[in-house]
């Protein structure tokens, strides 16, 4: 069964701290995706990887970086948390095949930045 | 650019009622069409997709056509659960944007008794 998992549901940080989200997937999928879901925006893309040690810029990458060392690994990386960036944080997957993937998506995690 | 816009919720039902979530798109080009649902507590799944226009995508009693000349994905259900009750995404993805999908604002659902 397709899975991808995060590292935390729940999570409490403070303002700047340096805050790491992870993301596993275990279908061998190429792409790879961070997306924060806030009430009344929808869904708002922050990353995506196409690739191994490849990476481009979503539509809101200010103030977060990534990184896909392994194939089945993403990671979502606040250098200085803020509160404005409290939110939900949901890492998908998808194979890579065309204009018909599907993404698959992790169970999101809950950021909270006091 | 794209963009997909969805009706705005929320949406309160009774079981067995008949549901209609409407979708637009604007698109430069023919892109596929997908409809998530995001349950409680929960990430984001397929519910069902549709790939090149007039195509039909079902799932769980879930129905939305391609409509190519009104750009229109909307998803009905003619007898709705408790269950059911979820937020639904409208979504649209175009093979030459790096295959980043791009989603509506999303439904909230909310099905009694």
């Amino acid at each position: 069964d397709v899975k991808v998992t995060q590292s935390s549901r729940y999570l409490v940080k403070r303002t700047g701290e340096k805050v790491f989200l992870e993301c596993v997937q275990d279908m061998d999928h190429e792409n790879m995706f961070w997306y924060r879901q806030d009430p009344g925006l929808g869904l708002r893309l922050i990353y995506f990887s196409y690739d191994v040690k490849m990476k481009e810029k979503g539509d809101i990458p200010e103030g977060y970086s990534v990184s896909r060392e392994k194939k089945e690994r993403f990671s979502l990386i606040l250098e200085s948390a803020s509160t404005n960036q409290t939110s939900m944080y949901l890492c998908a997957s998808s194979p890579g095949t065309g204009q018909t993937d599907t993404q698959y998506f992790g169970p999101g995690t809950r950021l909270t930045v006091l | 650019g794209n963009s997909v816009t969805q009706m705005e919720g929320p949406v309160t039902l009774s079981e067995e009622a008949f549901l209609t979530i409407n979708c637009t798109y604007t698109a430069t080009g023919y892109p596929s069409l997908f409809w998530y649902v995001q349950y409680p507590g929960e990430g984001l799944q397929l519910l069902l997709k549709a790939t090149k226009a007039d195509d039909k995508g079902s799932n769980k009693g879930f129905e939305a056509t391609y409509r190519k000349e009104t750009t229109s994905f909307h998803l009905e259900k003619g007898s709705v659960q408790v269950s059911d009750s979820a937020v639904y995404f409208c979504a649209l993805l175009f093979g030459g944007s790096n295959y980043k999908l791009t989603f509506g604002k999303g439904t909230l659902l909310t099905v009694n008794p």
